[in-house]
């Protein structure tokens, strides 16, 4: 069965730094992959996807992630934190064929100022 | 706005109480899905509607029932609460002719549900 590993459940980075928040698949097979954002007391938000088009994919907000095959991953990386980053994110994966997503178990994001 | 809509948006239960989480989407998606979530466990789905009459199982179906009530709506029902069903319920839905599966959902805002 498919699965995503999120290693972190928490980050603290400070105003300005560099944002990295790992994700990794586990399939034999390239899936589409997505990053998920949920600000406090809201649903989920679309931030970004690999669909096996590039393996450098640039979401909004600023954030991008790249796809490696090889150490089956899919980090989620932004070049300088803002204090509206903090959030928690979350990585997601869906078998091609199929309509369903599995989820990571959320890596909680804190912007120190 | 165009989007998904859960009602209610916050609900106690007692022990052993039924009740149905509401769901509806106003953008023709074919697919729709309830999800729980819960401190340390992410998103776990509950069941899932991959087209209008159409419904299975997902990973934490226990305890729940579904009905997919025409193409806009999408129901979760709990028979009899337990307390381990405190949690904050997700609906989504997604279009499967918009590039299928790549797409990406659109969630709800979530109900929040506490069983005593």
């Amino acid at each position: 069965a498919q699965s995503v590993t999120q290693l972190g459940s928490h980050v603290s980075v400070s105003e300005g730094a560099l944002v990295l928040l790992r994700c990794n698949y586990s399939s034999s097979v390239p899936p589409y992959l997505f990053w998920y954002v949920q600000y406090p007391n809201q649903g989920l938000q679309l931030l970004l996807k690999y669909t096996s088009a590039a393996t450098l994919v640039k979401g909004i907000n600023g954030f991008e992630a790249e796809f490696k095959k090889s150490e089956t991953s899919f980090h989620l990386t932004k070049p300088s934190a803002h204090m509206s980053d903090a959030a928690e994110y979350f990585c997601a994966v869906s078998d091609k064929g199929t309509y369903k997503y599995i989820f990571g178990t959320g890596t909680r994001l804190k912007v120190l100022a | 706005n165009a989007g998904v809509t859960q009602t209610p948006k916050f609900q106690v239960l007692k022990t052993g109480q039924s009740m149905t989480l509401q769901c509806a989407q106003d953008m023709n998606h074919n697919s729709m899905y309830w999800y729980r979530q819960d401190p340390g466990m992410g998103l776990r789905l509950i069941y899932y509607s991959a087209s209008e009459g159409t419904t299975d199982k997902g990973e934490v179906p226990n305890g729940y029932n579904v009905s997919r009530l025409n193409k806009r709506e999408f129901s979760l029902r709990l028979e009899s609460a337990a307390p381990s069903q405190t949690s904050v319920y997700f609906c989504a839905s997604m279009s499967r002719s918009q590039g299928g599966p790549n797409y990406g959902y659109t969630f709800g805002s979530g109900t929040r549900l506490t069983v005593v």
